[in-house]
């Protein structure tokens, strides 16, 4: 199995807080990506980065941002959760761009 | 616009039989791959198949195989030999290549329910 872990799993938060997801590989991959997934949606893309410093807003990148300092981690922050972020985040990671991506486990984020 | 479209929200299949799950997508970039996962009940996101616009072959891998449609813009896959463990929900993803960013963009999954 791929390296990438993400944490929290859970978390369940309180509307107006910030909130910041992190995911970690061990992969030394250069892509690594932020997707929301909800019913009816499919996954959707939030931030995407294609190297250290390197991001780019995906689809549904408003209320989020994103920083990647080094290889190894990517971190999305949600400035002030609101109860429309309530969703299953996944973060995936690729080698490059004719690879498959390795998908985390998931963090299930309640905003209450 | 929508870049990657699965019009069937949900398939219904019988073991061992083969079933086609539907992709059309959109890109203007001619250089671009097209993914299919599966993700199961229990949530994971499992790759399943990739095929890039250039193969000249239909990618193949075990009982999954993608057909490929360059001129329709579709990449759809087929089971072959259904299993109950093939029940999930089916997504087909697009990468292009014409920027640095190469993001990668999923359809909105098709539910596959496999009965025996």
């Amino acid at each position: 199995d791929a390296g990438i872990t993400q944490s929290p799993r859970h978390k369940v938060t309180e509307t107006g807080t910030p909130v910041t997801l992190r995911c970690h590989q061990t992969e030394n991959h250069r892509y690594m990506y932020w997707y929301r997934q909800d019913p009816g949606h499919g996954l959707r893309l939030i931030h995407y980065s294609y190297g250290v410093k390197d991001t780019d807003k995906g689809e549904v990148s408003d209320g989020y941002s994103v920083s990647r300092s080094k290889t190894e981690d990517f971190l999305l922050t949600l400035e002030s959760a609101t109860s429309s972020q309530t969703s299953v985040y996944f973060c995936a990671i690729s080698e490059s761009w004719n690879t498959e991506a390795f998908f985390g486990q998931g963090t299930r984020l309640t905003v209450v | 616009a929508q870049k990657i479209t699965q019009t069937q929200p949900g398939m219904f299949v019988q073991e061992k039989e083969a079933v086609t799950l539907d992709c059309t997508y959109d890109t203007s970039d001619p250089s671009y791959g097209l993914f299919w996962y599966k993700q199961p009940s229990s949530g994971e996101m499992i790759f399943l198949i990739y095929q890039g616009s250039y193969d000249q072959q239909n990618a193949t891998e075990g009982r999954y195989s993608l057909n490929f449609q360059k001129a329709r813009k579709s990449a759809n896959l087929v089971i072959s030999a259904s299993q109950l463990g093939d029940s999930a929900m089916y997504f087909c993803a697009m990468r292009e290549v014409n920027q640095a960013g190469t993001a990668l963009i999923f359809g909105k999954g098709t539910t596959l329910s496999v009965s025996s």
